[in-house]
């Protein structure tokens, strides 16, 4: 298994510039989430999904969508990149039930000029 | 809104000491604690975790204790070793919700 996967690693934005950051499992997990990671401001939640076509929002949700067409693929899409949203992003996938661990992919640096 | 907070922010401990790190929630209504491990330029990495049932949980060197009238939880690394500096994040989750502590950036000294 590959476990979760992102692509990019790093990219680099300039402001009003939309992109998608793109995070796939191959573990078959129901539950998968966005988070950012900002220094001193731990993981904050961006958005969640249960489930493919179920997708809901977390802590910080504006200035990003996202969607669930399958098991496998959540992206995440900046639709008008501010420097605000420069940050390290990671994506999580877990089975949906209590106890199950949460595996986090490598992260994708993001940088908005 | 924090809702689970961790301190201390960093810590320095000597190699076979002990690393003592504590959480604080609000939320009664969350039903797992997790603590997460971070090393740079990585993902976070699931270390141990505790349900709210349970007063403490042991895996090899590291421990959670867990205060549920207190609404406290902590992380205890026995003999720490350099190979266990890192940043470590409490959390915890509520449905389908987790919700993370800022963080602490573990040190050991050889």
């Amino acid at each position: 298994n590959a476990g979760v996967t992102q692509t990019p690693k790093f990219q680099v934005l300039k402001t009003g510039q939309s992109m998608t950051l793109q995070c796939a499992q191959d573990m078959n997990h129901e539950y998968m989430s966005w988070y950012r990671q900002d220094p001193g401001m731990g993981l904050r939640l961006i958005h969640y999904s249960v489930g493919a076509g179920i997708t809901d929002q977390g802590e910080v949700p504006n200035g990003y969508n996202v969607s669930r067409s399958t098991t496998e693929d959540f992206p995440l899409r900046l639709l008008s990149a501010a420097p605000s949203q420069t940050s390290v992003y990671f994506c999580a996938s877990s089975y949906n039930r209590v106890g199950e661990t949460q595996y986090f992919g490598p992260g994708t640096r993001l940088l908005v000029l | 809104q924090q809702q689970v907070k961790q301190s201390p922010q960093s810590l320095i401990v000597q190699k076979g000491g002990i690393s003592i790190i504590n959480c604080a929630y609000e939320n009664t209504a969350f039903d797992y604690f997790p603590w997460y491990q971070q090393f740079p330029g990585k993902g976070p990495a699931l270390l141990i975790a505790i349900r709210p049932d349970v007063s403490e949980k042991k895996e090899g060197r590291f421990t959670i204790s867990f205060n549920k009238s207190a609404k406290q939880f902590s992380l205890h690394i026995m003999d720490s070793q350099p190979g266990d500096s890192a940043t470590y994040f409490c959390a915890a989750k509520q449905h389908t919700r987790y919700i993370f502590g800022t963080g602490t950036r573990l040190k050991v000294l050889a």
